[in-house]
C-alpha cells in the first residue's frame, strides 16, 4: 500500500536554529498538507499546498514557516528561527483531490525537540 | 469555526467486549469525516473515511456511522481485543481544505 513517508523520525535543535522537516507524499496525490501534535493535545492543521502553492494556512503558520516542493517528490516544511513551543510532532499527508475519495494519508511523523 | 468532540476521552474493556466510540461536531456543513487511530508516539492510521452523501462505512470488524443532521458519528468496534487498543481520532473536513480533529479516545483493551 502506497506511503507517506517522513525523515527524520525524530530530530533535536537548539532554539533559534532553523530546521527543515521533509515528506515524500504519495507519487499520484496532488494535495499536500502538514499538521502538528503538541504533546498530550489535539492534531492541528498548519498549511495545505496545491499546484505549487499555498492554498490555505492556519494562524499558527506564521512568518516563521515555509512550505515548497523543491523538485517532483519532495515536499518541505521549514521552520527558519525554532522556539520551545514549536517542540511536537509534526505529520505530513497527501491526498489524490481536494475531497478525496479515498481520504487523507498521513506520515508516521517527526519528532521535533527544541532545547 | 469547527469544533469536534469525543466521548469518552478513554475507555477501558474487557477482550470480547463490543464497544461504541462517539465524536460530535459543531458544523454540519462537511465534505467527510474520517477515523484514525494513533498509537503511543506514532502517526496516524486511517480507518474509514464517511462521505458526506453516506451513512456508514464498514471495515472488518469496525463500522463507522454518520448523522450530518445531528453532527454525530459513532465508531463501532466488535469482538474487542488486546490489539486495538489504541487512541482512536475523529477528523471531519469542512470548508477549506484542513481537517479538524478531535482530541481521540484512548481504548484499553483488557485480556
Amino acid at each position: 500500500e502506497p506511503e507517506v513517508t517522513q525523515t527524520p523520525s525524530h530530530q533535536v535543535t537548539q532554539m533559534g536554529q532553523e530546521v527543515i522537516l521533509r515528506c515524500v507524499p504519495i507519487s499520484n496525490h496532488l494535495y499536500f498538507y502538514w499538521y502538528r501534535q503538541i504533546l498530550g493535545q489535539k492534531v492541528e492543521f498548519l498549511v495545505s499546498f496545491y499546484n505549487n502553492e499555498i492554498s490555505e494556512k492556519s494562524e499558527i503558520f506564521d512568518d516563521q514557516f515555509s512550505v515548497e516542493r523543491p523538485d517532483g517528490s519532495n515536499f518541505t516544511l521549514k521552520i527558519r528561527s525554532t522556539k520551545l513551543e514549536d517542540s511536537a510532532m509534526y505529520f505530513c499527508a497527501s491526498s489524490e483531490g481536494q475531497v478525496p475519495l479515498y481520504g487523507y494519508t498521513f506520515g508516521s511523523g517527526t519528532r521535533l525537540t527544541v532545547v | 469555526k469547527q469544533e469536534v468532540t469525543q466521548i469518552p476521552a478513554a475507555l477501558s474493556v474487557p477482550e470480547g467486549e463490543n464497544l461504541v466510540l462517539n465524536c460530535s461536531f459543531t458544523d454540519s456543513a462537511i465534505y467527510n469525516l474520517q477515523w484514525f487511530r494513533q498509537d503511543p508516539g506514532k502517526g496516524l492510521t486511517s480507518l474509514l473515511l464517511i462521505q458526506s452523501s453516506q451513512r456508514e462505512q464498514t471495515s472488518g470488524r469496525l463500522n463507522a456511522s454518520l448523522d450530518k443532521s445531528s453532527g454525530r458519528s459513532t465508531l463501532y468496534i466488535a469482538a474487542s481485543q488486546p490489539g486495538d487498543s489504541a487512541t482512536y481520532l475523529c477528523a471531519v473536513r469542512a470548508s477549506g481544505s484542513r481537517l479538524t480533529f478531535g482530541e481521540g479516545t484512548q481504548l484499553t483493551v483488557n485480556p
